[in-house]
């Protein structure tokens, strides 16, 4: 088994700011991902990395960048905090294969005042 | 329209009585995930099926590739088994498509 950690657990920001959410995994997963949760709704890919060195955009790219700075971690930053931004933030990791079971961590809730 | 799609979109059941929850495909799907949110909102696995059927204690999943749905039967309801059920299509090479969720109170 593993576990995926999220930092931080809440992120308050400014509108306009940048922010960065980190997700670490000891899964030893060479796939990563970042998903947006809006409130009551389903999740929505916005960036994955398939292996280390590979950054991919997902649905929901516009206003990210993404970096996979190690094979554990991948961080997901807001380029310019917008109001309507404030969601649930899930990083998730899985074995090599576009078909593979991922695993979720618990979550960055993002508030944008 | 939607690709993945749950019904229903909220249920209530009595503790200890039977439901199932029902997720329709409008595209080719050959692999599917079930997930549980709790009300913490963390995102518990459940199952990860290919055609076919897998059990889990109370909890029952079948996958009908055929006729694209996939169905999730949860047996002597708890009160724990409260939360948001997800399915998600999880065919298209990394891009894992969810539904949008049914949420489920079980009332004591």
């Amino acid at each position: 088994g593993g576990i995926i950690t999220q930092t931080p657990k809440f992120l308050i920001g400014q509108e306009g700011q940048k922010l960065t959410l980190k997700c670490q995994q000891n899964f030893n997963h060479d796939t990563m991902y970042w998903y947006r949760q809006d409130s009551g709704k389903g999740l929505r890919l916005i960036y994955y990395s398939i292996t280390e060195n590979d950054l991919q955009k997902g649905d929901l790219s516009e206003g990210y960048d993404a970096s996979r700075e190690k094979k554990s971690s991948f961080s997901l930053t807001v380029t310019s905090a917008q109001k309507n931004e404030m969601a649930v933030f899930l990083c998730a990791s899985s074995r090599l294969g576009g078909d593979a079971e991922q695993f979720f961590g618990p979550g960055t809730r993002l508030t944008v005042l | 329209g939607d690709q993945v799609k749950q019904s229903p979109s909220a249920l209530s059941l009595q503790e200890g009585t039977n439901s199932a929850l029902r997720c329709n495909f409008s595209i080719a799907t050959t692999t599917v995930q079930w997930f549980l949110q709790n009300p913490r909102g963390s995102l518990m696995n459940l199952f990860y099926l290919v055609p076919g059927t897998k059990e889990n204690g109370r909890l029952k999943s079948t996958f009908n590739s055929k006729e694209s749905y996939s169905t999730l039967h949860i047996r002597d309801a708890q009160l724990e088994d409260s939360g948001t059920y997800f399915c998600a299509d999880d065919t298209n090479a990394y891009k894992v498509i969810f539904g949008k969720g049914t949420h489920l109170h079980v009332l004591p």
